[in-house]
């Protein structure tokens, strides 16, 4: 069964404390990772599309990168607007359209 | 500006009554999509739409019911038939049905 498990289910950082989440999946023909971020009460921003193992996207403090099982999203001196809950989705199937598969998240809180 | 238009923001409905969130994309995008999010799960797919007139069950789609007769137009239905219905909706639409998903701002239902 496709499977998306993201982890910490919680984080807390200081503010300018790197650290990184994990999204690990076990999906067939995984056709792309998308990340998103989360604020309470609103819909998911979209972040980044990752295609292939290797494969990396930057933008401000936040880095996304893939290998053949997991995903990794860094966060390089975050700032207490940085604070949401960051979702993982994975796309995968052979044909036609092939549904996001979402993990529960991680909720981040940085603190100044 | 372009987006995702859900309204409304809130919605309370009685035991035994049909609600009926809106969904409005000015995107031009083709695929449009209803979510169902729920404390410590992912998003789980309720039905999704690839082209106007044609729409498809996702996982838990008992209890709903859409309708696509325009391309900007996405309407969920909440049926009495959805025992557990409380929970944060999300609509979402992508420029191909395999791409990248944009949000809107979500409806919460609660039933009272």
């Amino acid at each position: 069964e496709d499977q998306v498990t993201q982890s910490p289910e919680a984080l807390r950082l200081q503010e300018g404390e790197s650290s990184s989440l994990n999204c690990s999946y076990t999906v067939s023909g995984l056709r792309g990772l998308f990340w998103y971020r989360q604020d309470p009460g609103k819909g998911p921003e979209f972040l980044f599309t990752l295609y292939s193992a290797g494969e990396e996207k930057e933008k401000e403090r936040l880095k996304a990168t893939l290998t053949k099982k997991e995903s990794f999203l860094h966060i390089t001196a975050p700032k207490p607007e940085d604070s949401a809950t960051y979702l993982c989705a994975v796309q995968a199937g052979s044909g036609g359209y092939n549904k996001l598969i979402f993990g529960a998240g991680t909720r981040l809180a940085v603190h100044p | 500006d372009g987006g995702i238009t859900q309204s409304p923001k809130y919605l309370f409905r009685k035991e035994g009554q049909n609600v009926t969130l809106s969904c409005e994309q000015n995107l031009n995008h083709d695929a449009m999509y209803w979510y169902r999010q729920d404390p410590g799960q992912g998003l789980r797919l309720i039905y999704y739409s690839q082209i106007v007139n044609d729409f498809q069950k996702g996982d838990i789609a008992e209890g709903y019911s859409v309708s696509r007769e325009k391309k900007e137009s996405f309407p969920l239905t909440v049926t009495s038939a959805q025992k557990n219905p409380t929970a944060f909706y999300l609509c979402a639409s992508s420029k191909t049905p395999n791409t990248e998903a944009f949000f809107g701002q979500g409806t919460r239902l609660t039933v009272v």
